[in-house]
């Protein structure tokens, strides 16, 4: 089946450093990927839609200048975390879109961001 | 406005008996109806959706879910659970008119006891 990877996995920073995680379909290309954070024992939440060579579109009440998206390939979105702050300690999820005779939402196994 | 509700945090069964996890929407238009799964540090994994159809819709690891418009329900179901069945569930829906976006349930603990 296909396959989203995320990377790192895990990262640890300090307060007001950046942190870039890169989302990538590994057998198909995709146009439209997301990113979701979520909180302990809580649902996804939807942050931004990413489009290949366009820029994201954000959901209400997610900063733009924080939380910087870029889907430069068809393979590849990156969200980089802004001057990080403790609050923003999350496990961030990313899909893609495989179009197709069906279209399907595949995940990555998620990132585990911890703030110091 | 559209929503999902999973109506119970948690849910405990014992390893053999039948499971059940509620899931209710409100959406407009018809919508597509999906289940997913989250292991432990790990993403999510998709179940079985809904778009047309047959009512009962049958899935990975032999759940199924059955779609009822009156009720506007989506209720996974299994009719033996496996203590490896313990994971957390998320109900989802997506709108006709959306982008591929996705509306989420809370999320269900499920819980199997051997």
């Amino acid at each position: 089946g296909a396959v989203v990877s995320q990377h790192p996995s895990r990262v640890i920073c300090k307060s007001g450093t950046s942190v870039k995680i890169e989302c990538r379909s590994l057998d198909f290309q995709a146009t439209t990927m997301f990113w979701y954070r979520q909180f302990p024992k809580q649902s996804l939440m939807l942050m931004a839609t990413s489009n290949e060579g366009s820029k994201a579109t954000y959901e209400q009440g997610v900063e733009k200048d924080k939380f910087l998206i870029n889907h430069a390939s068809l393979t590849l979105s990156t969200l980089t975390v802004t001057s990080a702050h403790p609050e923003d300690s999350s496990f961030y999820i990313c899909s893609a879109i495989k179009r197709g005779v069906q279209e399907t939402q595949y995940f990555g196994p998620g990132t585990r961001l911890l703030v110091l | 406005a559209q929503s999902v509700a999973q109506p119970e945090d948690q849910v405990n069964v014992a390893e053999g008996n039948p499971l059940t996890v509620k899931c209710t929407y409100s959406v407009s238009g018809n919508p597509y109806l999906f289940w997913y799964v989250q292991y432990p540090n790990r993403g999510l994994q998709f179940l079985l959706k809904y778009i047309t159809g047959d009512n009962l819709v049958k899935g990975s690891y032999g759940f199924e879910a059955e779609f009822n418009k009156s009720q506007t329900s989506f209720h996974l179901k299994k009719p033996s659970a496996l203590v490896s069945d313990s994971a957390l569930y998320f109900c989802a829906v997506r709108a006709m008119d959306s982008n591929y976006q996705l509306i989420w349930g809370a999320g269900t603990k499920l819980i199997i006891k051997p």
